[in-house]
């Protein structure tokens, strides 16, 4: 059984740095094909990708956040950890970790449940 | 890398279709079969419901399926029920290694 869990921070103030820690069970990111993407999601508003790494560390990051972002993976603690710098009040949302399995590209079959992170003005 | 546009809302009454639309360009949906579509209900994580364009995972009902023709992708529900009352995004692979959703659709069962 697949499972995901975000922690992190819930309140991060305006230019401080974010660190979010996905802590997943039931498969590992040594195994090939496999990936764990973030997608994040603001009050009321669309969901976003964020950033996804792979079993072999290639690492795919969203254009207009890419400056900002840093993704890595811990296989041994079954961790992926997403840095987002800078933060801001439009980054107020709910971040989500999310398994994307082999042979499937870009499509994430499970996912955490959600960690809301602020941003205060 | 622009959000795929979808209709903000689509209604149906129970045992209706309803048909949902995922517009992007060339570079995105028309140009790769890497198109996903989420069911996401209030206060929940999304849920795979159709991957590869038009593929179901296990446990999803043959009644949602999805489907492209050139730049736009479409999710249908068939035999509309209470419980598909929900968000539902779109996906697509966007080359260059990236991936970007869509706008989002609120589906009301009448």
């Amino acid at each position: 059984q697949i499972t995901l869990k975000e922690s992190g921070p819930t309140l991060v103030k305006p230019t401080q740095t974010l660190t979010l820690t996905c802590t997943f069970s039931g498969f590992s990111l040594t195994t090939s094909g496999v990936g764990v993407g973030w997608i994040r999601q603001p009050p009321g508003k669309a969901l976003e990708w964020l950033a996804l790494i792979y079993w072999d560390n290639d690492k795919r990051y969203s254009p207009s956040l890419k400056s900002r972002l840093t993704i890595t993976k811990d296989t041994s603690k079954n961790q992926v950890v997403l840095k987002m710098t800078n933060m801001d009040t439009v980054d107020t949302a709910t971040y989500y970790c999310a398994h994307e399995p082999t042979m499937i590209q870009g499509a994430f079959d499970y996912w955490g449940q959600g960690t809301l992170v602020t941003v205060p003005s | 890398q622009s959000a795929l546009t979808q209709p903000p809302s689509a209604s149906g009454s129970p045992g209706q279709s309803v048909t949902i639309s995922c517009t992007g360009t060339s570079s995105d949906v028309g140009g790769y079969n890497y198109v996903s579509w989420y069911q996401q209900h209030p206060g929940k994580a999304p849920k795979l419901m159709i991957y590869e364009v038009s593929k179901r995972p296990s446990g999803v009902p043959d009644r949602f399926s999805g489907s492209k023709s050139g730049n736009t992708a479409s999710l249908t529900v068939s035999g509309l029920q209470a419980e598909d009352e929900a968000d539902y995004y779109c996906t697509s692979y966007g080359g260059s290694n990236i991936y970007v959703f869509g706008t989002g659709t609120k589906v009301t069962v009448l």
